[in-house]
This record gives C-alpha cells, structure tokens and sequence, in this order.
C-alpha cells in the first residue's frame, strides 16, 4: 500500500496563478482532511471530508476550495494564488472521525511571489 | 476554534535523560486527544489517541496520560535516544470530526 500520495512535491506560483493540489489514499478511509503548516504555527486545518460527498470548513478556509471526487482522492484548489498561501501542505485521511488516528502524506511545498 | 497549546516549545536533553511535555486543551465538549510524533522532513506519524479520562497509553519508552477533567494531557520518554529527537504534536477534537493541533514541543536529545 502507498498510504497517503500528494502530487506534486513542490511548486512555485506567482501572485494570481491558479492551481490543484492532488492527494489519493488507499487505505479505504472514510475521513480526509488538508493542512497547512507554517513556521511557529503547527498544522491548521483547511477543509476536511468526512466521507464521500460532503466537505466542511477548517480553521482557515479562505481563498481555497475543495472537491471529493471519489472515497480515494481529496483535492485542493487554489483558485488565485497570494503570496500568504505559501506554505507547506498535508493531506490527511483516517478510518472514521476523531478518535482514528490520522496518516499524513509526505506534504507539498508551495512558494508563492 | 479551540485553542491547544503545548510546553516547552522546546527543549534539549542528554541522552538517557527521562522527559515529559504537556498538552493543554479546552476540557469542554472533549471528544478525543491524539499525540503525533514528527521528524524533520518527514511527515507526521500518530504515536497515541487517547478518548478516556485517565487514560494511559505506552509504547516502548513513550507513554501518554490524559485528564479530561482539567484538560491537559502529558508525554514522556523514558531513557531518551538521539532518534526521539522530533517534534511532538497534540491534536484535540471536540465535535466528532474537526481537530486543532497544537504547535508542537520541539525535542533534541544530544549524545
């Protein structure tokens, strides 16, 4: 098994651009989530699905958009691309909610200028 | 949004040295409480999650006790290794689905 897979590993956007973060999980898990995680701040969540079909709102949800297309993959979209999105990013997933611990893909670094 | 916070946010052992850190949470509508271990350039991997009051989880030389009640919970490491050197993230859900992460204890164990 892969685990959690995020593609792509790095990018680099400029102020405006658009773009979709990808993450698939095979571990047939219910609950997916994404983060963001910066210096001195931890992981804050962004959005997360708690089973195919629907997504909810995390701590910081603005200027992102989320799509469930299937129970494996979870993507995350940036539609305009601002400097204060840089940052380095984790998909999640879990077997259900809170108490299933959660598996962490190897993370996306986004630079934004 | 709940507010998780964490102590030390770091701090530097010898190794053999016995350690603890604290995580501390809104006890209110408590749902569960997870510790992650987190090596640098690698990605977070879960160490315990913990739902009872009075819980105590261990594994090898790391244990974790959790107090609902007053909404703190602690990590140890017993006889501390240079591969214990990681951050240690807590995470406290409190409505069945969402999380908040606290920063993280930073641990650097020194040969």
């Amino acid at each position: 098994n892969a685990g959690v897979t995020q593609t792509p590993k790095f990018q680099v956007l400029k102020t405006g651009q658009s773009m979709t973060l990808q993450c698939a999980q095979d571990m047939n898990h219910n609950s997916m989530y994404w983060y963001r995680q910066d210096p001195g701040m931890g992981l804050r969540l962004i959005y997360y699905s708690a089973s195919e079909g629907t997504t909810d709102k995390g701590e910081v949800p603005n200027g992102y958009n989320v799509s469930r297309l299937n129970k494996r993959e979870f993507s995350l979209r940036l539609e305009s691309a601002a400097p204060s999105q840089t940052s380095v990013y984790f998909c999640a997933s879990s077997e259900a909610s809170s108490w299933s611990w959660q598996y962490f893909g190897p993370g996306t670094r986004l630079t934004v200028t | 949004i709940l507010n998780v916070e964490q102590s030390p946010q770091s701090l530097h052992v010898q190794e053999g040295d016995s350690t603890n850190f604290t995580c501390s949470f809104p006890s209110s509508n408590f749902y569960a409480l997870h510790w992650y271990r987190w090596e640098t350039a690698k990605s977070p991997e879960a160490l315990f999650v913990m739902t009872l009051n009075g819980d105590e989880k261990k594994k090898g030389r790391i244990s974790a006790t959790l107090n609902t009640k007053e909404g703190y919970s602690y990590l140890y490491i017993k006889g501390s290794q240079p591969e214990d050197s990681a951050t240690y993230l807590c995470a406290s859900g409190w409505d069945g689905q969402n999380f908040v992460f606290g920063p993280g204890t930073r641990l650097s164990v020194l040969p």
